[in-house]
């Protein structure tokens, strides 16, 4: 199965600043992977689809790039809500399998 | 609007099965496939497998070792995750997803003796 590795596992960034998120496919995955977000209690939220697309109602703050093995998730400048768990997973192979995740907290 | 509404929060002993359910409204069932994602306390999010709702395929994961099935009944637009010899380790929640990324609620799952 394919592997996704996420790094950093977590990050510290103050509010207004720019957030890089990176996930690694251990296979090439095409454009076919998601990112969601994770608020503690809550189901995960789709952020951005096909690598690049952002999801109904996600902020332009959101950017999403990559194909292939190596990608990643832009916050170009961090709100309050922004802060959560961001997972990654990729749709091109079966099974379907996501990163460990990435927490992004407040500095 | 779409929902996903999930059954209830399940307490199980080790060895029982227990049997998850996800209703969809608001759009038609048969044009969606859905997955059955878990996460375990502090864990990552875990695939276990899927349904084409229109033709009624599956596909899961080998990490379950044939402990689970997913089924749907179209006539009450619903799918279902079944998951077998419960140990405890299997105490999570259970999420139910759309293919295009929208989730339900899910359904905590304790398995405990």
């Amino acid at each position: 199965e394919i592997v996704m590795t996420q790094s950093p596992a977590t990050l510290s960034v103050s509010p207004g600043e720019r957030a890089t998120l990176s996930c690694r496919a251990s296979q090439n995955v095409n454009s076919n992977l998601v990112w969601y977000q994770q608020k503690p209690g809550q189901a995960p939220r789709l952020v951005i689809y096909g690598a690049s697309t952002r999801a109904t109602g996600i902020p332009a703050r959101f950017s999403g790039s990559g194909s292939g093995t190596e990608f990643t998730l832009t916050i170009s400048s961090l709100q309050s809500e922004d802060f959560a768990v961001y997972y990654c997973q990729q749709y091109n192979n079966w099974p379907r399998t996501f990163g460990q995740g990435t927490k992004l907290e407040i500095k | 609007q779409v929902q996903l509404v999930q059954s209830g929060a399940e307490v199980k002993k080790p060895g029982a099965s227990v049997k998850v359910s996800c209703k969809a409204s608001g759009y038609t069932f048969t044009t969606y496939a859905l997955h059955w994602v878990r996460q375990a306390p502090g864990q990552r999010l875990e695939w276990m497998g899927w349904i084409n709702a229109g033709n009624g395929d599956t596909k899961y994961s080998q990490n379950f070792q044939d402990r689970v099935t997913i089924t749907r009944d179209t006539s009450a637009s619903t799918a279902y995750v079944e998951l077998s010899s419960l140990r405890s380790e299997d105490t999570a929640v259970y999420y139910c997803v759309r293919d295009d990324g929208y989730w339900g609620p899910g359904t905590l799952v304790t398995v405990s003796s």
